[in-house]
């Protein structure tokens, strides 16, 4: 049972470029989540997903996108990076009414 | 906003030695939950204490909330070096939340 997988786990882009950062989980949750990690910042809520086909913004999310397009799937989507989203990106999913699991973290640094 | 703040922002104690962590939010909530986080990898959940609870174990740890106070605390018992980690609070507030708002976290150094 792998859980919640992300990929990929390192990644250097230069500012402008576009990536997806990919996050899976076998767990057949409904919930979905991605959050930022910064230091001296905690966490914060990007995007999340509430079931297959839905999205919804959280507290920081100017500059991403997100899709959910398999209930199994969360991708996290930038456009034109920028030096701000440098950063470490963690995916999250939990059933209704329970603690999160975590996927290992994605490190992204735009140069 | 940070809903949830923990207290202290760092801890160093001896092996053996019991940890105590604090938390405070701010609004009204369903639960909290307590996740840590090792470095450089990603948080585990460690135990969920909802709002009509008011303590809650899960072997070495122990879990109290107060409502009116709005506040929870971790005590992690006879602490070893493998504790060694940040220890995050989390709110989820109302029932109707999908949300999860996570605190800026206890650092926690267990020395042998």
């Amino acid at each position: 049972n792998a859980g919640v997988t992300q990929t990929p786990k390192f990644r250097v882009l230069k500012t402008g470029q576009s990536m997806t950062l990919l996050c899976a989980q076998d767990m057949n949750h409904e919930y979905m989540y991605w959050y930022r990690q910064d230091p001296g910042m905690g966490l914060r809520l990007i995007h999340y997903s509430v079931g297959e086909g839905t999205t919804a913004k959280g507290e920081v999310p100017d500059g991403y996108n997100v899709s959910r397009l398999k209930k199994q799937n969360f991708l996290l989507g930038l456009e034109s990076a920028a030096p701000s989203q440098t950063s470490v990106y963690f995916c999250a999913s939990r059933p209704a009414n329970y603690g999160y699991t975590f996927g290992s973290g994605t490190r992204l640094t735009v140069v | 906003s940070q809903q949830g703040e923990e207290d202290p922002q760092a801890l160093s104690i001896q092996e053996g030695e019991n940890a105590t962590m604090n938390c405070s939010y701010k609004t009204s909530i369903n639960n909290l939950q307590w996740y840590r986080q090792n470095s450089g990898r990603g948080l585990v959940h460690l135990i969920l204490i909802r709002s009509n609870e008011r303590e809650k174990h899960s072997g070495r740890l122990r879990v109290t909330l107060d409502t009116s106070k709005k506040s929870s605390s971790l005590l992690i018992t006879a602490s070893r070096a493998a504790d060694t980690a940040s220890y995050f609070c989390a709110s989820q507030s109302g029932a109707g939340s999908y949300q999860l708002t996570f605190g800026k976290g206890t650092k926690l150094s267990v020395i042998p």
